[in-house]
């Protein structure tokens, strides 16, 4: 079936480094993503969207990147944070968002490093 | 502005028994979705509701499992004679369902199900 899937589960870096996490996704007839940000214990925290019309957006120290000719959606994140420690997800929808069914990637967790 | 809430947060059932996972959206949002989550894994869209109405539940077992969001009240999420399959981390989210930010998911800490 198709499905989100995402290039790397675990990603390390220096503080103040650049951090990118890449998701890869199948589903040509998505046209809405997301991408959450897990901490241990707690719920997905939306972290910024894009639409298909798009190909790049900027948040506060957060791009996303998306590519549909090769199906690829990446976030930046500026001068990593130790509190950038967690697990990303990247989430797909067909319906612009209109309905629920968010498709979820398989996560990456990000480790800063002091 | 309290966010989305679920309780329990923690939940321990013995094979056979219900459980009943509640959920309340953000004040002013309509539009509640439920997901499943296993350990290192994606979560799994389940069902979405509206006040009284169930949108879509393409996600959810077809047995066993049921939902309702009542006119008044929190959504609940039901499981019945649970099996060890069942447990993982289940979480709800509420979206405003109109203006600019309508499809926004806001997720709420989830209730961990252990199945004994």
């Amino acid at each position: 079936g198709e499905s989100v899937g995402l290039h790397l589960p675990t990603l390390s870096v220096q503080e103040g480094d650049n951090s990118i996490i890449n998701c890869a996704y199948s589903n040509s007839a998505s046209d809405y993503f997301i991408w959450y940000k897990q901490e241990s214990g707690k719920g997905p925290q939306f972290i910024i969207d894009i639409r298909s019309n798009m190909d790049k957006r900027q948040g506060q120290r957060v791009t996303v990147l998306l590519n549909k000719t090769v199906k690829h959606l990446s976030l930046q994140i500026a001068a990593t944070q130790p509190g950038d420690s967690a697990v990303y997800f990247c989430a797909e929808n067909a319906y612009g968002g209109s309905q629920g069914n968010l498709i979820f990637g398989k996560g990456t967790k990000l480790s800063v490093k002091p | 502005n309290a966010g989305v809430m679920q309780n329990p947060r923690h939940l321990v059932r013995r094979r056979g028994q219900e459980a009943r996972l509640r959920c309340s959206p953000m004040k002013g949002h309509s539009h509640v979705y439920w997901y499943r989550q296993l350990p290192e894994e994606g979560l799994k869209f389940m069902v979405y509701l509206q006040k009284e109405n169930i949108i879509d539940e393409s996600g959810m077992p077809k047995e066993r499992f049921s939902a309702e969001f009542p006119k008044e009240g929190p959504s609940i999420l039901r499981i019945q004679q649970v099996v060890r399959g069942d447990s993982a981390a289940y979480f709800c989210a509420s979206s405003p369902g109109s203006g600019r930010t309508y499809n926004e998911q806001f997720f709420g800490p989830g209730t961990r199900l252990t199945v004994l």
